[in-house]
């Protein structure tokens, strides 16, 4: 069964102070590696998705990089917009089916 | 370019009803996805849709069921409603089944008393 367990579960920063979260996973056959953004009460917001160890993908203030069994979503100098949950899942399947299975997320507060 | 629409934004039911959601997918995309995300949660995947027939389902029960219409559109519908079935469901639809382009709608909260 495939797994995803992110952390911490909660992030507090200021303005401008870097940080990462983690994801670390449990896959038969990843079809992908995914991070999305998610405001309160509204949809995931893609983000980036990475295929293979050693992968590294920018985008504004965020880096995502991705091993074997974890990938790193790295925040630098971040703004009080960037308050959101950071959800990571995997994708998988068999045949031409597909799913992704996500982790519970991480809740990132940056104050002023 | 026109994004997942889903409707309603919110509903409430009463246990043992049934409940109809509405998905459109994005231009261009032809298998749609359902999850179901409960609140602290992170999204449950309940089935997946292409070419109008199921091509994957996760760990729900049989009164979770689907269609897709030939314009990819696609609806859920749960039956005998439990109040556990309360949460935010989500639509994602991609450009083939194996999930490239993978793109989540806003979601419908249905809330169950």
């Amino acid at each position: 069964e495939d797994q995803v367990t992110q952390s911490p579960e909660a992030l507090r920063l200021q303005e401008g102070e870097s940080s990462s979260l983690n994801c670390s996973y449990t896959v038969s056959g990843l079809r992908g590696l995914f991070w999305y953004r998610q405001d309160p009460g509204k949809g995931p917001e893609f983000l980036f998705t990475l295929y293979s160890a050693g992968e590294e993908k920018e985008k504004e203030r965020l880096k995502a990089t991705l091993t074997k069994k974890e990938s790193f979503l790295h925040i630098t100098a971040p703004k009080p917009e960037d308050s959101a949950t950071y959800l990571c899942a995997v994708g998988s399947g068999t045949g031409t089916a597909s799913k992704l299975t996500f982790g519970t997320g991480t809740r990132l507060q940056v104050t002023l | 370019e026109t994004g997942v629409t889903q409707s309603p934004t919110h509903l409430i039911k009463t246990r043992g009803q049934q409940v109809t959601l509405r998905c459109s997918s994005q231009s261009g995309h032809n298998t749609v996805s359902w999850y179901q995300q409960a609140l602290g949660q992170g999204p449950q995947f309940i089935f997946q849709y292409y070419r109008e027939e199921e091509n994957g389902r996760g760990n729900f029960p049989p009164r979770f069921s689907g269609l897709q219409f030939p314009n990819y559109s696609s609806e859920l519908n749960v039956n005998a409603l439990e109040l556990d079935d309360s949460a935010l469901y989500l639509c994602a639809s991609s450009l083939g089944p194996s999930g490239y382009g993978y793109t989540f709608g806003s979601g419908t909260r249905l809330t169950v008393v």
